[in-house]
């Protein structure tokens, strides 16, 4: 079954402190894959997706098949960084996306 | 303030009674989507619906049914054979390209009592 895991309910990090948000998932086709951000009181919104191979205030995230896994990175943190962060899995090419359970990342000054 | 809207914020019922959330689009967007977020368990899919007049049971559908009757609207009824139902519910919506953005609502609170 198609599986995504995230596997740190919170990771806090100092301000400037690289950041390494983990996803593994389980698919053996080619996955879609994505990064979902909450911040406090705003909607959930889209980071980036891998398909787009792009960096997004700062963020990374390169697709390992051979791990199947999909970590966001960050070099320096900053404090409005602080969120919640979902990993998402589209298998089937429909737009039906499977989360993982969110990591809350809290950057202390 | 245009994209997705759902209505009401909160929402209190009592234990048997059936509800319906809104969840109201203007993105001009073939895709809805409702989710379910609880804590630790992420978002689960309930519903999907690709096109109008046609939707798909996501991972977690029994006791929750929707209706697609309208291109702008995908209501969500709880029902009361759904064992669970206080939980944080959220609408999304796409195009129907696959790997595109889905947009949020800001959710709907349901408290059954």
């Amino acid at each position: 079954a198609q599986r995504v895991t995230q596997p740190e309910k919170l990771l806090s990090v100092f301000k400037g402190a690289p950041v390494e948000l983990k996803c593994n998932y389980s698919y053996s086709g080619s996955p879609e894959l994505f990064w979902y951000v909450q911040y406090s009181r705003q909607r959930l919104q889209l980071l980036l997706r891998h398909i787009s191979r792009e960096s997004i205030k700062g963020f990374t995230a390169d697709l390992n098949k051979g791990e199947t896994s999909f970590h966001l990175k960050k070099p320096f943190a900053q404090e409005e960084d602080s969120a919640m962060y979902y990993c998402a899995l589209d298998s089937s090419n429909t737009g039906k996306l499977i989360f993982g359970q969110g990591t809350t990342l809290q950057v202390k000054p | 303030d245009g994209g997705i809207t759902q209505s009401p914020k909160y929402l209190f019922r009592k234990e048997g009674q059936n509800v319906t959330l809104s969840c109201e689009q203007n993105l001009n967007h073939d895709a809805m989507y409702w989710y379910r977020q609880d804590p630790g368990q992420g978002l689960r899919l309930i519903y999907y619906s690709q096109i109008v007049n046609d939707f798909q049971k996501g991972d977690i559908a029994e006791g929750y049914s929707v209706s697609r009757e309208k291109k702008e609207s995908f209501p969500l009824t709880v029902t009361s054979a759904q064992k669970n139902p206080t939980a944080f519910y959220l609408c999304a919506s796409s195009t129907r390209l696959a790997v595109d953005e889905q947009f949020f609502g800001p959710g709907t609170r349901l408290t059954v009592l």
